[in-house]
């Protein structure tokens, strides 16, 4: 059963441009999360998702981020006209019952 | 918002010593969680704990559910050099929507 996967792994931008970050849950789960870390800090929640629909989105900034979890495919982070404050390490967790969550390897987005 | 103050910030000890971490918090959970992260890697689920009061042990490391469910804390006994990371605790609510809050995170560093 593989675990959770996000690609890319590192994306690097320019301020203005869009990143798009997508997570493959572990099979059989249906709740995902979205975290943000910035260096030498902890997790910040963005946003939690459960198929197709956005559940709580409570930590997620109002403008230029949005997220999705479609019917079929991955789960999209995406991020419009980055900024260099959007430099971080972005998790994607999955859990099967809302419970334990499990994390990909992140994606380290940079802007120059 | 909830909040969980994780202490110490960091620790560098020597291997074989034993560790102590602790999260606390001004709110209630229903679950506390214990991750590790690795350098460049997404957290690792180590320890759930579901019941105030609960003592649960992983190998080497061991965790407590406190009494008033406002507090965690986590034991590594016998560290060795493989231990070195940072390690977040996590508290789970259950009422009105579903969240789960990381600690700032303890960074171990242990030497050989």
């Amino acid at each position: 059963n593989a675990g959770v996967m996000q690609n890319p792994r590192h994306l690097v931008r320019r301020r203005g441009q869009e990143a798009r970050l997508r997570c493959s849950p572990m099979k059989g789960h249906s709740h995902v999360y979205w975290y943000r870390q910035l260096p030498e800090e902890g997790l910040k929640f963005m946003v939690y998702l459960q198929k197709e629909n956005i559940i709580d989105e409570s930590g997620m900034p109002k403008e230029r981020f949005s997220a999705e979890f479609p019917k079929e495919g991955p789960s999209i982070l995406r991020i419009q006209q980055v900024v260099r404050g959007d430099s971080a390490a972005y998790f994607c967790a999955s859990s099967p019952n809302n419970e334990k969550l499990f994390f990909g390897s992140g994606t380290q987005l940079s802007v120059l | 918002g909830q909040q969980l103050n994780q202490s110490p910030q960091s620790m560098f000890i020597q291997e074989g010593e034993d560790v102590s971490m602790n999260c606390t918090s001004s709110s209630i959970f229903n679950t506390w969680l214990w991750y590790k992260q690795d350098p460049g890697e997404g957290p690792v689920l180590l320890i759930a704990l579901y019941k105030a009061g609960e003592l649960t042990s992983n190998g080497r490391l061991t965790a407590q559910f406190g009494i008033t469910r406002k507090d965690s804390f986590l034991n590594i006994s016998a560290s060795i050099p493989s231990d070195v990371g940072i390690y977040f605790c996590a508290g789970q609510l259950r009422t009105g929507g579903f969240k789960t809050i990381f600690g700032a995170g303890t960074r171990l560093f242990v030497k050989a």
